[in-house]
């Protein structure tokens, strides 16, 4: 089956730094891998996907890659805003599976 | 787009009474959703995976007769918490899946339960 390890948070960044959650996995197969991202008090939302090694996810400024040889997908940020402040998670599935595995979360706190 | 509505957003329940959540996909047919349980600062458990016009298939160590779900349309799965304890107090998610051959979910907002 499939599984996830996430870094641990939470993770507390000023605003306009450089933000990096790492994100391992192990699955059988060859799994697209996603991160979505939820706010508070909210459900939560796709927020990049990669279906292929060396692929490339990127949304809001948000970036990660498929790396097959390292079995990562850390998310990258450049500048993080106030606005960034949420919990990230990682998530592999095969594309016929029925579910998502979901990493723990982490937890991004940016203050200004 | 693809747009998932719960309801209702947080209830409050005594002990010993039953509470049903409503899982709606809006503009498009679902016909695999899925029900979540996060408890606070904490990843999501899968509970149960609810198919059309069957039964839902639960996750090991979740009770069926507690936590009963139903997807009778396309559109709609409910999950109803019977004979709620505290202990049940929790942030129930669902997602539902757009299509059969994609792992792209899409999520509810989340209902929040108490039990008093």
């Amino acid at each position: 089956g499939n599984s996830v390890t996430q870094m641990e948070g939470p993770v507390t960044l000023s605003e306009e730094a450089f933000l990096t959650i790492n994100c391992t996995y192990t699955a059988t197969g060859y799994p697209s891998l996603f991160w979505y991202v939820q706010y508070p008090g909210e459900g939560l939302q796709l927020l990049l996907k990669a279906t292929k090694a060396d692929d490339k996810g990127s949304n809001k400024g948000f970036e990660a890659t498929y790396r097959k040889e390292t079995t990562s997908f850390h998310l990258e940020k450049g500048s993080v805003q106030v606005s960034d402040s949420a919990v990230y998670f990682c998530a592999p599935s095969l594309r016929t599976a029925s579910k998502l595995t979901f990493g723990t979360g982490t937890r991004l706190q940016v203050t200004l | 787009g693809a747009v998932v509505s719960q309801h209702p957003s947080w209830v409050i329940c005594k002990s010993g009474t039953s509470v049903k959540i409503e899982c709606r996909s809006l503009d498009f047919q679902a016909t695999t959703m899925f029900w979540y349980r996060q408890f606070p600062k904490q990843s999501l458990m899968l509970m149960a995976t609810s198919n059309e016009g069957s039964k839902a298939t639960y996750e090991q160590g979740v009770e069926k007769d507690k936590f009963l779900i139903n997807h009778a349309s396309l559109t709609l799965s409910t999950l109803t918490v019977t004979s709620a304890h505290p202990e049940d107090s929790s942030f129930y998610i669902c997602s539902a899946r757009k299509g059969v051959n994609t792992n792209v979910l899409t999520f509810g907002a989340g209902s929040r339960l108490t039990v008093l």
